[in-house]
């Protein structure tokens, strides 16, 4: 059973770029999260998605970043417009569906975006 | 708003010793405590959990202890290896709030 999947594993961008992060879950998860470490700290919330549906957005800044889980294909977490702060490691998560089992979050390798 | 603080930053052990970490949290709705290692390079990986409707839990070499009324929780490392060299984060999250609160992390370094 493949883990969850993330692409790229780093992404370099000019500043005014866009960035895209993939994320496909582990097979049989409905729910992704989408993660931002910062270096030396810990990892914040951004965004909880179940199929086609933005759940809990709470963590995600008002401007530039968006996030999507299509009926089909992987998560996508898009940044447009990146600037030097949003240089991190961005993790996506995956759980099972059901309750109390979602709790059980599984995380990809990351995708580290360094923006120049 | 930090609502899991975790200690300490960094933690050296002797190979074989106990290594012990840990959290505190100020949300009394958090009733779901995972802890998860980290490697460099690597994403977060599950390593145990616990529910506050116990005061213990132990799986192989790690035990998470929880006190309730004192808002912590800790983990052990028992027989601590080389290998488990690496950064772990405590979390919280509840019923009804899907989303993950980490602490700040630890590096662990076991020392030969």
């Amino acid at each position: 059973n493949a883990g969850v999947m993330q692409n790229p594993r780093h992404l370099v961008r000019r500043r005014g770029q866009e960035a895209r992060l993939r994320c496909s879950p582990m097979k049989g998860h409905s729910h992704v999260y989408w993660y931002r470490q910062l270096p030396e700290e810990g990892l914040k919330f951004m965004v909880y998605l179940q199929k086609e549906n933005i759940i809990d957005e709470s963590g995600m800044p008002k401007e530039r970043f968006s996030a999507e889980f299509p009926k089909e294909g992987p998560s996508i977490l898009r940044i447009q417009q990146v600037v030097r702060g949003d240089s991190a490691a961005y993790f996506c998560a995956s759980s099972p569906p059901g309750t109390g089992l979602s709790h059980e979050q599984y995380f990809g390798p990351g995708t580290r975006l360094t923006v120049t | 708003q930090q609502q899991v603080k975790q200690s300490p930053q960094s933690l050296i052990v002797q190979k074989g010793g106990i290594s012990i970490i840990n959290c505190a949290y100020e949300n009394t709705a958090f009733d779901y405590f995972p802890w998860y290692q980290q490697f460099p390079g690597k994403g977060p990986a599950l390593l145990i959990a616990i529910r506050p409707d116990v005061s213990e839990k132990k799986e192989g070499r790690f035990t998470i202890s929880f006190n309730k009324s004192a808002k912590q929780f800790s983990l052990h490392i028992m027989d601590s290896q080389p290998g488990d060299s690496a950064t772990y984060f405590c979390a919280a999250t509840h019923f009804g709030n899907e989303k993950l609160t980490f602490g700040t992390g630890t590096r662990l370094t076991i020392i030969p």
